[in-house]
């Protein structure tokens, strides 16, 4: 099993709408986690960390479910501009710095 | 401020031909990555510099590439006897620590082995 599962999508919705995406994890004793955006031929850039109690920025909310092992996207009124793939990060924890990146989901808005 | 810095921006080289691509991080940042991204594919950890610690190479997929880390700052990492598999965008990631997951991303080399 991988360490950091996503569905790769594409996902096609019109502009406007709610989208929502999750990852898994296999590791229980992950500690930290994270979503990245990638444009097409670009790098990827940090969205936003992902807490305990979950966080929103703006028209993005991120959450963690423990329990399942699990940890969602949700992005609000989507516009064109949010068209990328979106990376989930996990970090293990315990001092260990290096963190697993996902294959991504991509998302394509339409007008 | 100036961000992470990679070259060459694009590498075409002759199968078996050695190559070296260099990074340069973000001033201050202790905390060095390597990663691989095949076309459509996700990142593949390649290797990690925390500072003066023994770099964590459990990446790296054979003996023929190697990176080093000149005076805590730029990077290099070297492919000899490069084969086509080989191709792929190459990324370096420079974060500060210890929030080492923050990381910040370079442009990437696109490398081809023709």
């Amino acid at each position: 099993r991988k360490e950091v599962e996503q569905d790769p999508g594409p996902f096609n919705v019109p502009e406007g709408a709610t989208v929502a995406f999750n990852c898994t994890y296999s590791n229980s004793a992950s500690q930290s986690f994270f979503w990245y955006r990638q444009d097409c031929r670009k790098e990827p850039k940090l969205l936003m960390s992902v807490y305990s109690s979950g966080n929103e920025d703006g028209r993005f909310t991120a959450q963690l479910n423990r329990a399942s092992q699990y940890i969602s996207l949700l992005i609000r009124d989507s516009k064109l501009s949010d068209s990328a793939t979106y990376l989930c990060v996990v970090n293990r924890g315990g001092g260990y710095q290096k963190v697993t990146f996902g294959t991504g989901t991509k998302l394509q808005v339409i007008p | 401020g100036a961000g992470v810095s990679q070259s060459p921006s694009n590498k075409v080289t002759e199968k078996g031909k050695d190559v070296e691509l260099r990074c340069d991080p973000i001033s201050g940042h202790t905390a060095l990555y390597w990663y691989r991204q095949s076309l459509g594919q996700g990142l593949e950890f390649l290797i990690y510099f925390q500072g003066n610690s023994a770099p964590d190479k459990s990446g790296l997929p054979s003996d023929r590439f190697s990176a080093e880390r000149t005076g805590g700052s730029v990077s290099t990492l070297t492919i000899q006897r490069t084969q086509q598999e080989d191709s792929a965008v190459y990324l370096c990631a420079s974060s500060p620590s210890p929030r080492a997951y923050e990381q910040y991303f370079g442009p990437g080399t696109r490398l081809t082995v023709t």
